[in-house]
């Protein structure tokens, strides 16, 4: 079992849309949880970070998580052209330090 | 406030030769990674630093790869020789870290290096 797993995609919503894309992790004890955006030839960019079970949400992105379930989401409300790329989930084990990524979902959004 | 500063942004080489590649953090970030790449995957750490303390390395394959960061501040990435499989895109990110118990990660814009 890989320590953070998404699908790999790719999703396709139409604009406008709420685009949800999901994550699971195995070590319980983690304790960081973050969603990185990749454009394709891009570095990854930082758009969400949660560190409490619930909801956070920041413009139209919003990040779930839930611990018992080991399950992290994103949510994309009103999902634009611009918002196509590969979306990584990255988790902090225990102590916080080590980041974990996943391989990252391939989103398009459909005009 | 300027990013992370990654250069070259592409290198080319032959097999067997060496390679380095330059990174300067976000000003006052005391945590530095350099991560490695592939396409259609996720990043994978080779290296992590608190400050000019290397604290977490396992992943670096030591035998060619060696990283250094004077001063806690900018950091070098080398490899020699280089291989093949070798050829990926290599991240560095910087995160305020420890001191400040954050742990976001910024990311420059990365060397792609092609091994022929």
């Amino acid at each position: 079992q890989k320590e953070v797993e998404q699908n790999s995609g790719p999703l396709s919503v139409p604009e406008g849309a709420i685009a949800s894309l999901n994550c699971t992790y195995s070590d319980r004890g983690s304790q960081s949880f973050f969603w990185y955006r990749q454009y394709s030839g891009k570095s990854p960019e930082l758009i969400m970070f949660i560190y409490s079970n619930g909801d956070k949400e920041d413009g139209r992105f919003i990040a779930q998580l839930n611990k018992a379930s080991q399950y992290v989401s994103l949510l994309i409300r009103d999902s634009q052209p611009s918002d196509s790329a590969t979306y990584l989930c990255a988790v902090n084990p225990p102590g916080g330090f080590k980041t974990i990524f996943g391989a990252g979902t391939r989103l398009f959004v459909k005009a | 406030e300027a990013g992370v500063v990654q250069s070259p942004r592409y290198k080319i080489i032959e097999k067997k030769q060496p390679v380095a590649f330059w990174c300067n953090p976000i000003s006052g970030h005391n945590t530095l990674y350099w991560y490695l790449q592939n396409l259609g995957q996720g990043p994978e750490l080779l290296i992590r630093y608190e400050n000019e303390e290397a604290v977490d390395d396992s992943q670096l394959p030591k035998d060619r790869f060696s990283a250094e960061r004077l001063k806690g501040v900018d950091s070098t990435l080398k490899i020699q020789p280089a291989e093949l499989g070798d050829s990926a895109v290599y991240l560095c990110a910087s995160s305020p870290g420890l001191a400040e118990s954050s742990y976001e990660q910024y990311f420059g814009p990365g060397t792609r290096l092609t091994v022929t």
